[in-house]
């Protein structure tokens, strides 16, 4: 069965200081899919990135960035210079190849003081 | 950009009453889906709908869940009796089968 941990379950962190948030993640499937989105408090989410199991390469965004380590199963998310407006729940997610079996993380609540 | 659009956007029902929540997905997907989140909890898997019926479900989703494709362009989610642990946001969702999904902005659902 896919399983997938977000251990910190709150994060606070004053304006401007970077914030990484944890995901680990259990499969059998050999090629698989990881996602991350954002719930901010009005309750819909927002897709931030879609990660597939052969691309190892970590990805940046702006001040988002995530770090992909296929060997510990971990999936984490970097904030840099935290902005008030990046307060919300973080969420990761993994997929099947083809969407099946899509299942969330307990997620994150981020909240960053002014 | 096409998206998922959900109706209705928060629905306040009588314990007991019948809900149907609506969603359209993208055009040319192939599998829908149903999630709910209880306040302040994860988000929680329903049902997988493809080729018109059910392809998986959850504990979840018990005998006073049902979903149907009525049309081509509608999936709706029907609860028969709601309780008031049914209050939740509801999320559907849609995927052309490529390992991506597309989620609506929920149906925020309140049973008192």
């Amino acid at each position: 069965a896919q399983k997938v941990t977000q251990a910190q379950t709150e994060i606070s962190v004053v304006e401007k200081e970077d914030v990484t948030l944890d995901c680990v993640y259990e499969t059998r499937d050999t090629t698989y899919y990881l996602f991350w989105y954002k719930q901010p408090p009005s309750g819909e989410l927002v897709f931030l990135i879609r990660r597939n199991s052969f691309d190892e390469q970590n990805e940046i965004s702006g001040r988002y960035s995530w770090n992909f380590q296929k060997s510990t199963s971990s999936f984490n998310f970097t904030i840099t210079a935290s902005q008030v407006v990046d307060s919300a729940v973080y969420f990761c997610a993994l997929s099947g190849v083809y969407g099946q079996n899509f299942v969330f993380g307990p997620g994150t609540r981020l909240s960053v003081l002014p | 950009e096409p998206e998922v659009t959900q109706t209705p956007s928060h629905q306040v029902t009588q314990m007991g009453q019948e809900v149907i929540l609506r969603c359209v997905p993208i055009s040319n997907h192939l599998y829908f889906y149903w999630y709910r989140q209880i306040l302040g909890q994860k988000v929680e898997f329903l049902v997988s709908f493809y080729n018109n019926e059910i392809s998986e479900k959850s504990e979840i989703f018990d005998d006073q869940f049902s979903v149907e494709r009525p049309d081509g362009s509608n999936f709706t989610l029907k609860i028969r009796s709601t309780k008031l642990e049914d209050s939740a946001m509801y999320f559907c969702a849609s995927s052309p089968g490529t390992g991506f999904i597309y989620f609506g902005e929920g149906s925020w659902l309140t049973v008192v």
